[in-house]
């Protein structure tokens, strides 16, 4: 069964601190997402990566194709962080566009 | 920007019924993708289309259909409505398939009594 296994599934830190969530999958990937859910539902995508590394603002995604692993890193975090982190995975394979998601790390950034 | 739209955003339906979701994506964007996410759940991906035709298929049960129209919005079409389907339902949008950033809507609520 292809997975999508995140880790950890709950972190509560202080405002100001450096943040990691991790993601890793268990076949080849055409791309990798990193999406995020505010409590009312909403789902905004926050990154998509094939290779590499990328960043937007305070937020930093890596990804290592060969140890199926990815990172999102959150620097200088504020309240306004905190939401539902997803990982999220399109599978290689003709027509496999439908995203396969990790449960999501709930992330609670105290003042 | 435009962001993708979906109406209903609420919806209440009893067993049985038959409820339609709609999902409006950004301009020029080819591609739709329905998901359903349950109370607690990550979402599950049920169908998507890309050019009006279906392109990849999920775990859309046989009492869902979907389809894009000529100006590629989408609708799902779902019968038999039973208290399990009361969920969250996504409609994302990109600009062809895989390789390109989904842009979510924000939802339709579906509460099956």
């Amino acid at each position: 069964k292809n997975e999508v296994e995140q880790s950890p599934q709950n972190l509560t830190a202080q405002e100001g601190e450096f943040i990691t969530i991790n993601c890793s999958y268990s076949v080849g990937i055409s791309a990798l997402h990193w999406l995020q859910q505010h409590p009312g539902g909403g789902i905004v995508s926050l990154f998509m990566l094939s290779s590499g590394k990328k960043k937007h603002g305070r937020l930093i995604a890596t990804i290592n194709i060969q140890e199926k692993h990815s990172s999102l890193h959150i620097t200088a975090s504020h309240p306004r962080d905190s939401a539902v982190y997803i990982c999220a995975v399109n599978y290689s394979g003709g027509g496999a566009d439908g995203l396969t998601f990790g449960k999501g790390t709930h992330l609670i950034i105290q003042p | 920007a435009a962001g993708v739209i979906q109406s209903p955003r609420h919806l209440i339906k009893e067993k049985r019924e038959t409820a339609t979701l709609k999902c409006y994506p950004i301009p020029r964007h080819d591609t739709v993708y329905w998901y359903q996410q349950g109370p607690g759940q990550d979402p599950q991906f049920l169908i998507s289309f890309y050019e009006k035709m279906q392109s990849d298929k999920g775990s859309i049960p046989d009492r869902f259909s979907a389809q894009q129209f000529s100006d590629y919005h989408s609708e799902l079409n779902m019968s038999s409505l039973e208290l399990g389907d009361s969920a969250l339902y996504f409609c994302a949008s990109s600009y062809r398939t895989v390789q390109e950033t989904q842009y979510f809507g924000p939802g339709t609520r579906l509460l099956v009594l």
